[in-house]
C-alpha cells in the first residue's frame, strides 16, 4: 500500500520568508511525527500527534515552528521566518501502534 | 530520561565480511527496540524491531535479540554486501511521545 509520502521533496527559501512543508501519512494510522535532521544534531523530535488530542509540542524549537493535522490526516509544518539553522531535512512518520513509517522527507535550505 | 548510544562510525568492511553494531539503551519501563536504516538520499526505513525481552527480530539477513539484562539491541548480520552501505539507526519506544534515536553508525562495504 502506500506509505507516507510529504511535499515538496526539496525546498530552497530566502531567510525571512514562511515555509509550509506537507506530510500525508498512511490511511488508518493514528499518530502523526515530524522530526528534523540535520549535520551534528541527529534525529530531534519536534511534534506528536494522537487522534483527536492535543498534540505534543514539546520538541518545537521556537515559537517560530507550528504544526496543524486536518481531519486526523494530512498535517502541515510551517516555520514563520526561517533562519539559516533551519536548514535540514524535516522528515514526517505515521503509526498505528508502536512501528514508525517514514516519509522520503522535505529537505529544506535557506539561503 | 531515555537515551540509546550507538558505536561511533564509520564502519568500514569488506564484502562477505560479519557484521556487528553495537546498541545500548537507559529506559524506564519496557521499551520496543527498533532498527531503521537511510541509504544515500532517502528517508529512514525499518529495518527490524523487538518488543520484548529475549525477542530476536530479523530482515534481510540482519538480526538483533532484545538483551534486558545487558540493556543492548546490537545489530548483526553475517555476510554484508555492497548495497548495505547506509546510516542504521537504533532507537527505542516506550509508548509515550517519539523514538528516541541514536546517533547514526554509516556503515560502508567495499567490494
Amino acid at each position: 500500500g502506500a506509505g507516507v509520502s510529504q511535499s515538496p521533496s526539496n525546498k530552497v527559501t530566502e531567510k525571512g520568508k514562511d515555509v509550509e512543508l506537507r506530510c500525508d501519512p498512511i490511511s488508518g494510522h493514528t499518530a502523526l511525527y515530524w522530526y528534523r535532521q540535520s549535520l551534528g544534531q541527529g534525529l530531534e523530535f519536534l511534534i506528536y500527534f494522537q487522534g483527536n488530542s492535543a498534540p505534543d509540542k514539546s520538541g518545537l524549537p521556537s515559537d517560530r515552528f507550528s504544526a496543524e493535522r486536518t481531519g486526523g490526516s494530512v498535517s502541515t509544518l510551517t516555520i514563520q521566518r526561517t533562519q539559516q539553522e533551519d536548514s535540514a531535512v524535516y522528515l514526517c512518520a505515521s503509526s498505528l501502534i508502536d512501528t514508525q513509517y517514514f516519509g522520503p522527507g522535505t529537505r529544506l535550505t535557506v539561503l | 530520561g531515555n537515551s540509546v548510544t550507538q558505536m561511533e562510525g564509520p564502519v568500514t568492511l569488506s564484502e562477505e565480511a560479519f557484521l556487528t553494531i553495537n546498541c545500548t539503551y537507559t529506559a524506564t519501563g519496557y521499551p520496543s527496540l527498533f532498527w531503521y536504516v537511510q541509504y544515500p538520499g532517502e528517508g529512514l526505513q525499518l529495518l527490524l524491531k523487538a518488543t520484548k525481552a529475549d525477542d530476536k527480530g530479523s530482515n534481510k539477513g540482519f538480526e538483533a535479540t532484545y538483551r534486558k539484562e545487558t540493556t543492548s539491541f546490537h545489530l548483526e548480520k553475517g555476510s554484508v554486501q555492497v548495497s548495505d552501505s547506509a546510516v542504521y539507526f537504533c532507537a527505542l519506544w516506550t509508548g509515550r511521545r517519539a523514538l528516541t534515536f541514536g546517533s547514526g553508525t554509516r556503515l560502508q562495504v567495499q567490494p
